[in-house]
């Protein structure tokens, strides 16, 4: 039972490069979410998707883009990497709107 | 403006002895859940959990329960008996929303709980 897999699990990034951070989930999950975690700080919501094809922003959108043409995968995409994109993402699924979230084990990317 | 409030960044707490971990929230919809996770070093978000804001009695995990106070806006996580492993990041997360609509999902800043031997 995979869960929620994210690849890469690290990664570094050139000022400018463009990358897309893959999350799969084979809980047939209709809530998926991305966040980032800058050091020693909480999380904090980028987009999330209610389903295939219903995406949405959260509270720091700028950078970045998603889509959801599948019910299993969320890539998140990063256009112009930015110094200020160095953290480490997390994807998470969620079954309902009353039920917690299943978190991958997260990306770590550092841009130079 | 922060939906979620953890004005604790760091706690210390005697081995055995039980913790409470403060968490504020904001929101005007009535329908909304809160949830707390565990960040231990490694990495890994783990679920603790949960409170429904139509739920009548406070939630409870083994030694995790959950002060629910909903007219102070305040779900507080509660520790007993807290031993060594407990040590890790706390964080306080509320989801928010009917059904598909706007489901939200924060986090707040996170508590920082250190259990001393």
């Amino acid at each position: 039972n995979a869960g929620v897999t994210q690849t890469p699990k690290f990664r570094i990034l050139k000022i400018g490069q463009s990358m897309t951070l893959q999350c799969t989930q084979d809980m047939n999950h209709n809530y998926m979410y991305w966040y980032r975690q800058d050091p020693g700080m909480g999380l904090k919501l980028i987009y999330y998707s209610v389903g295939a094809g219903i995406t949405d922003k959260g509270e720091v959108p700028n950078g970045y883009n998603v889509s959801r043409s599948t019910t299993e995968d969320f890539p998140l995409r990063l256009e112009l990497a930015a110094p200020s994109q160095t953290s480490v993402y997390f994807c998470a699924s969620r079954e309902a709107v009353n039920t917690e979230a299943f978190f991958g084990q997260g990306t770590r990317l550092t841009v130079v | 403006a922060q939906k979620i409030t953890q004005t604790q960044p760091g706690m210390f707490v005697q081995e055995k002895e039980a913790v409470t971990l403060d968490c504020t929230y904001d929101t005007s919809d009535p329908s909304y859940g809160l949830f707390w996770y565990k960040q231990p070093s490694s990495g890994e978000m783990i679920f603790l959990i949960y409170q429904g804001s139509y739920d009548q009695q406070n939630a409870t995990e083994g030694r995790y329960s959950l002060n629910f106070q909903k007219a102070r806006k305040s779900a507080n996580l509660v520790i007993s008996a807290s031993q060594l492993g407990d040590s890790a990041m706390y964080f306080c997360a509320m989801r928010e929303g009917r059904g598909d609509y706007g489901q939200n999902f924060v986090f707040g800043p996170g508590t920082r709980l250190s259990v001393l031997p």
